[in-house]
């Protein structure tokens, strides 16, 4: 069964910071691994999708890889601003081996930029 | 294109009423599916569609929830019966085909008192 872990639990930097998000998952076997954004009583903003076959995706700050041999990703957010906080969530598409493609979620990496 | 739309945001319903929600994805994508999230927790799996065939369960949806998916549009939610436990925010997501970029809606609150 996918477990998928998110460390750590919270976070708390000041601003200007560079940071690193971390999500760790026991089944490699996945299609993808998508990070979203939730910001508190929202839902799930997209930030960046990674396929199986990819190592890493940037999008403005924000940079992502991929170890599916190890079973894990990194979100890396550069130059953190205030508007950055928020709850950060790793998903992985899974179960390969028996063809269903729902995403398992990690509980999140609260995340508090300080001005 | 507006995104994933959910109706209602919020619904507050006395325990033991039926409360049906509704989930209208980004058009023309053939998979749905319904999480559910409580506080400080990551959304779980309830159920997905691809078209209108409903293809998996959780076993966290009991026998008091079903999902349709009628002519693969739009998606509603029924819980029965509700009990404080169901107090949550369920979530909405649609893709284009399988193991593409999962969109999100922004939720429906429930609360049950």
């Amino acid at each position: 069964k996918q477990e998928v872990t998110q460390i750590p639990a919270a976070l708390s930097v000041p601003e200007g910071e560079n940071l690193v998000l971390n999500c760790s998952f026991t089944d490699s076997a996945i299609y993808n691994l998508q990070w979203f954004r939730q910001d508190p009583g929202k839902g799930l903003t997209s930030l960046l999708l990674i396929q199986s076959s990819q190592r890493e995706q940037t999008s403005g700050r924000l940079n992502a890889s991929l170890d599916k041999s190890s079973g894990r990703s990194t979100l890396y957010i550069a130059a953190s601003q205030p508007g950055d906080s928020a709850t950060y969530l790793c998903a992985v598409s899974s179960d390969k081996s028996s063809g269903t493609y729902k995403y398992i979620f990690g509980t999140g990496t609260r995340l508090k930029v300080l001005a | 294109d507006t995104g994933v739309s959910q109706n209602p945001r919020h619904k507050i319903t006395k325990r033991g009423q039926n409360v049906t929600f509704r989930c209208d994805p980004i058009s023309e994508h053939n998979r749905l599916y319904w999480y559910r999230q409580t506080l400080g927790q990551g959304p779980e799996f309830l159920t997905y569609f691809q078209n209108e065939a409903q293809l998996e369960k959780s076993r966290l949806l009991s026998d008091r929830f079903s999902a349709e998916r009628p002519k693969g549009s739009f998606s509603t939610l029924e819980i029965q019966r509700t009990e404080q436990g169901d107090s949550a925010m369920y979530l909405c997501a649609s893709s284009l085909y399988s193991a593409t970029e999962a969109f999100f809606g922004q939720g429906t609150r429930l609360t049950v008192v």
